[in-house]
């Protein structure tokens, strides 16, 4: 059965030191992997995503993250967070053939001062 | 461009009562998604409508639940009557044409409270 792994359900980060959030995947197709933040009280919004080509990809707001297909990861990066990234992250999977996505359950991210 | 716009973002109701939400896509979007976000958890589909016909209602409660898209535009969501564990966030959102690779745009939810 197609599933998204968070492995992490919270992470606590000092200001300005390096992030890593995990997402782990099963599915049988190449897969469309995307990373989603919600911040409290607001909705999704999308960081970045990967359909194909170069492995590793750039998204908003100083995020990237690396598809690796033989680990079946897609860890999103951040080289220095602010106290502004404290949010809930969301991995999600999906495939050309079936329009739905699977979500994880997310990590919540606190920033330390 | 405006974004998804939903409403009301809270509401408190007792068991058994009924509720409704509404939702207002991005112009130009025919794909429109209801999730249920229970908390610690990620969004759940309920139902995803492409222009007014339904194309996915599997996991949406259909004893309980109904939702609708009149003229392709804005949707309803209503629960009758609601259950404690329909306490959730309940997230609106809407891509361009509904294919996997496309962003989908969320709206700020509303958040029940089932007492």
């Amino acid at each position: 059965a197609q599933s998204v792994t968070q492995p992490d359900i919270h992470i606590t980060v000092s200001e300005g030191a390096s992030l890593e959030l995990r997402c782990n995947y099963s599915y049988g197709a190449t897969p469309y992997l995307f990373w989603y933040v919600q911040s409290p009280g607001q909705g999704l919004q999308l960081l970045l995503k990967y359909f194909s080509g170069d492995t590793l990809v750039q998204g908003i707001k100083g995020f990237e993250a690396e598809f690796k297909r033989s680990q079946s990861s897609f860890n999103l990066r951040k080289p220095s967070v602010h106290w502004s990234d404290a949010a809930e992250y969301f991995c999600a999977v999906g495939e050309e053939s079936n329009y739905q996505l699977i979500w994880g359950a997310g990590t919540k991210l606190i920033i330390k001062p | 461009e405006a974004g998804v716009a939903q409403s009301p973002r809270y509401k408190i109701i007792e068991k058994r009562q009924s509720v409704a939400f509404w939702c207002n896509p991005i112009s130009g979007h025919a794909t429109l998604y209801w999730y249920q976000q229970i908390l610690g958890q990620g969004p759940k589909l309920l139902i995803q409508f492409q222009n007014n016909g339904v194309v996915d209602d599997s996991q949406l409660p259909k004893d309980r639940f109904s939702a609708e898209r009149l003229k392709g535009v804005d949707s309803t969501l209503k629960i009758q009557p609601a259950k404690l564990e329909d306490s959730a966030v309940y997230l609106c959102a809407s891509s361009y044409s509904g294919r996997a690779r496309e962003t989908q745009y969320f709206g700020p939810g509303t958040r029940l409270l089932v007492l």
